[in-house]
């Protein structure tokens, strides 16, 4: 199995702009998590799904971002405009079920740079 | 003040030696702890997780343990070698996928 697949690895762009992160969990998963991860604030979950469904997305900073998962073996997080505060390491991970307890496996992470 | 406390923020030791990180929580109802092992420019990878029965949990030469009455985990590394050098993130649950992260030790092992 490949594992959780993420694009773009790198980010950089200008703020204002809009930027969209990528994430493929491992197939057979039914639940997906975003993170985002920062020297200041430390690993912080954003959003998860549960059979592509948003579950909890009380973390997530602001309007500025979104996420959807339009199938099992896709999700997107999309922050527009971007602002240089969003700069940071942002992780998806997935697991087979998401009951609590369970395995979390995550991706490589997308690092982002917003100038 | 943040619901789950790591210490110490950074260690080293010597390639060998054994140490071992304290989590502390107060995070309540709780549901789950798990630790975390993270190298430097990668995601991190679940080491251990532990219900509020459990009291302690073996991966290898590393070693979990709960004391969910004074809400305390500690994360023993045994016979520590250059590749356990990363950071170390406690990350507690009050119920399913409501977590509380800490903010990791930074473990450095040294030849």
């Amino acid at each position: 199995d490949a594992g959780v697949i993420q694009s773009p690895r790198h980010e950089v762009t200008e703020m204002g702009q809009e930027v969209t992160l990528r994430c493929k969990p491992i197939s057979g998963h039914n639940s997906l998590f975003w993170y985002r991860q920062t020297m200041m604030r430390g690993l912080e979950l954003l959003i998860y799904f549960n059979n592509n469904v948003p579950i909890d997305d009380s973390g997530m900073p602001e309007d500025r971002f979104s996420a959807k998962m339009p199938n099992a073996s896709f999700s997107t997080l999309k922050i527009q405009p971007s602002e240089p505060r969003d700069s940071a390491v942002y992780f998806c991970a997935s697991s087979p079920s998401g009951v609590g307890g369970e395995t979390q496996y995550f991706g490589p992470g997308t690092r982002l740079l917003v100038l | 003040k943040n619901q789950v406390e790591q210490s110490p923020q950074s260690l080293i030791i010597l390639e060998g030696k054994n140490c071992t990180l304290q989590c502390n929580y107060t995070v309540s109802p709780f549901s789950n702890l798990r630790w975390y092992k993270q190298d430097t420019g990668r995601g991190p990878v679940s080491l251990t997780i532990m219900t509020f029965s459990e009291n302690t949990k073996s991966n290898g030469r590393y070693t979990a343990t709960l004391d969910a009455d004074t809400k305390q985990s500690s994360l023993h590394i045994t016979a520590s070698q250059l590749s356990d050098s990363a950071s170390y993130i406690c990350v507690v649950s009050a119920r399913d996928n409501d977590m509380r992260f800490g903010a990791g030790t930074r473990l450095t092992v040294k030849p």
